[in-house]
């Protein structure tokens, strides 16, 4: 079956610091995948995504490759700031069917 | 922009209450979606619909329901709220191959 696995938080970074958080994913075809921000009292907010192998969806600084041969699609940003402080999950959509798999998100706490 | 909007934030009802969630969507979307959320467990997904008066059960139905009637609305329904069911839930909608919008949340307390 289809699934999404993330790396466990929290993570705590100082501002600055370079961030990665980690996504593996289970599916057969080919996936979309997301990433979603939630902000404290939010909703879930579309981040990034990417729709074939190979691809790099980018916002805000935010970047995430879909890496096929390692069924991966790990979040990276170069400097994070305080304001990135939020959960993140990854999730993944069936090629042909509309349903979604999200991770069990991972919060990030980013310090003066 | 799509707007998913969810009719309460904060929600505090008794065990036994029938209770009401709302969610309206202001972008024409075909599918709709109700999760809930828990700490380390993500987001689960608890019925979804595909056109008015459709839904398809989801991975937890147990113990809800769905009513969509206009293609812009699409209600969760809790027949008997029980402490178990004190959650975060999230209202999703979408159309074809696009992302899911998302609702700001409703946090329910069944006391």
């Amino acid at each position: 079956g289809n699934s999404v696995t993330q790396m466990e938080g929290p993570v705590t970074l100082s501002e600055e610091a370079f961030l990665t958080i980690n996504c593996t994913y289970t599916a057969t075809g080919y996936p979309s995948l997301f990433w979603y921000v939630q902000y404290p009292g939010e909703g879930l907010q579309l981040l990034l995504k990417a729709t074939k192998a190979d691809d790099k969806g980018s916002n805000k600084g935010f970047e995430a490759t879909y890496r096929k041969e390692t069924t991966s699609f790990h979040l990276e940003k170069g400097s994070v700031q305080v304001s990135d402080s939020a959960v993140y999950f990854c999730a993944l959509k069936e090629y042909n069917f509309n349903k979604f798999y999200f991770g069990s998100g991972t919060k990030l706490n980013v310090k003066p | 922009d799509v707007k998913v909007t969810q009719s309460s934030r904060y929600l505090v009802k008794r065990t036994g209450e029938k209770v009401f969630l709302e969610c309206v969507q202001d972008m024409d979307h075909e599918n709709m979606f109700w999760y809930r959320q828990d700490p380390g467990l993500g987001l689960r997904l608890i019925y979804f619909s595909y056109d008015v008066k459709m839904k398809e059960k989801g991975d937890i139905p147990e113990g809800y329901s769905v009513s969509r009637e206009k293609k812009e609305r699409f209600s969760l329904i809790l027949e008997s709220a029980s402490t178990n069911q004190t959650s975060m839930y999230l209202c999703a909608s979408n159309d074809g191959r696009q992302p899911q919008h998302f609702g700001d949340g409703t946090r329910l307390s069944i006391l």
